[in-house]
């Protein structure tokens, strides 16, 4: 079953940088993810497409600041000189066959 | 721009039925997948469905199946969600989301553009 799993919290403080993870269920380890960003009061973002070898794909306006990166099953999103702007719910979802799958997500705070 | 609306949510009794509906401008909707996803008061983003370019292809989430109904008019560059038996628990917003591309056999999966959401209500 495709399963993506990710912490429910993270905090960081402003100006430095955080690394949040998204885990693939077994048997799933090469799927490329996706990560969005929901700010308070908001619909979602999409951020960027992240493949199993790293590579990844922006979306229009996402700033260098927003990176991602892969190991094995884990997908990671680095936040980095964190603005209070950042402080959001943040998502992984992924592309199986005739199913779609979020993570439960991550609430970040900046401290 | 590229954008997606979505309309027609409101508040509906249980058991009630809603139509809700997505208007793209921006980009060639014929060549996108579409999904439908909703975010209950507090709760994550939950995927419902997703159809592909042609109407060809559709499925649903398990909490989708046998009540809700998802389809596209690519003339008129919409895509629509038919909710039927509503129930309390299907209160959430409700977004659509612009997702597979597909062109001269070749895709690539995004998930890139999202509405602004229209709130569905179930409640007497």
């Amino acid at each position: 079953q495709l399963v993506l799993t990710q912490s429910p919290s993270a905090s960081a403080s402003l100006g430095a940088s955080v690394k949040l993870t998204c885990t693939l269920s077994s048997g799933h380890s090469r799927y490329p993810i996706a990560w969005h960003q929901q700010q308070p009061e908001k619909g979602p973002r999409y951020l960027m497409k992240l493949n199993s070898d790293g590579s990844h794909y922006k979306g229009d306006g996402i700033p260098d600041r927003f990176s991602g990166s892969s190991s094995g099953a884990e997908r990671y999103l680095t936040i980095s000189s964190l603005q209070s702007e950042d402080e959001a719910d943040y998502y992984c979802q992924t592309w199986g066959p005739g199913i779609r799958v979020f993570g439960g997500g991550t609430k970040l705070t900046v401290l | 721009q590229v954008q997606l609306v979505e309309s027609g949510g409101g508040l509906v009794n249980p058991g009630g039925s809603l139509r809700l509906s997505c208007a793209a401008s921006g980009f060639i909707f014929s060549d996108y997948y579409m999904s439908w996803v909703r975010q209950a008061p507090g709760k994550g983003l939950e995927w419902l469905s997703y159809i592909n370019s042609s109407s060809s292809a559709i499925f649903y989430a398990g909490s989708a199946k046998g009540r809700f109904t998802i389809s596209r008019d690519n003339a008129k560059n919409s895509l629509f969600l038919q909710m039927n038996r509503l129930r309390g628990e299907d209160t959430a917003v409700y977004y659509c989301v612009r997702e597979r591309y597909c062109t001269g056999g070749n895709c690539i999966d995004t998930f890139d553009i999202w509405g602004q959401g229209t709130m569905v209500t179930v409640s007497s």
